[in-house]
């Protein structure tokens, strides 16, 4: 199994950009979370899917941020417009049952917005 | 490397020796725990996980230990190695279900000396 795959590893754009974040879960697992790292506040979950359908995202920032998926192989995150303040790396991770055995993550995107 | 490292308590172990990670977990309804490990560049990954029905759980050179009275957790590792080096961080979910969230410690940097 190739992992929790993202893309792209790295991304730079100027502010006011569109940003899309990609990510393949793990077949089989039915569970996406999408998670943000900072020095400033650690890992924070914005967002999670179970079977495609989102089911808490509580912890996107604002409406500048949503996420999709639209199958149980790929899920995006979108920033629009994108500001110096939403940099930081941004993890995709699955599991087959929400907390369970842990999440299995990516290897994040890390985005600097200038 | 990842700049998440940063303004993170160090922890500074001699290649060889024990090593021993605290954590002091935020909700007492808290009842699964789980550690991951972060290497630069790398997604956090899965090492050990225990339920608040136990207080003790062993693997392979790591032990994990909970204390609900005081709730605190701690991570033991034995014999440390230079591949030990990394961003050791505490989760704490409730119940895992439809309703909870993995939640993460900021996390604690452990350098081991050769």
């Amino acid at each position: 199994d190739a992992g929790v795959i993202q893309s792209p590893r790295h991304e730079v754009t100027e502010m006011g950009q569109e940003v899309t974040l990609r990510c393949k879960p793990i077949s089989g697992h039915d569970y996406l979370f999408w998670y943000r790292q900072t020095m400033m506040r650690g890992l924070e979950l914005l967002i999670y899917f179970n079977n495609n359908v989102p089911i808490d995202d509580s912890g996107m920032p604002e409406d500048r941020f949503s996420a999709k998926m639209p199958n149980a192989s790929f899920s995006t995150l979108k920033i629009q417009p994108s500001e110096p303040r939403d940099s930081a790396v941004y993890f995709c991770a699955s599991s087959r049952m929400r907390g369970i055995h842990g999440y299995t993550f990516g290897s994040g995107t890390r985005l600097t917005v200038v | 490397g990842e700049s998440v490292g940063l303004h993170l308590p160090t922890l500074s172990v001699q290649e060889g020796d024990n090593s021993i990670i605290n954590c002091a977990y935020s909700n007492s309804a808290s009842d699964y725990f789980i550690w991951y490990k972060q290497e630069s560049g790398k997604g956090p990954q899965f090492i050990i996980d225990i339920r608040s029905n136990m207080d003790k759980r062993q693997g392979q050179r790591v032990t994990v230990l909970l204390n609900k009275t005081v709730k605190h957790l701690s991570l033991q590792i034995a014999a440390t190695q230079p591949g030990d080096s990394a961003v050791y961080f505490c989760a704490e979910n409730i119940s895992p279900g439809a309703n909870s969230k993995l939640t993460f410690g900021k996390g604690i940097t452990l350098s081991v000396r050769p």
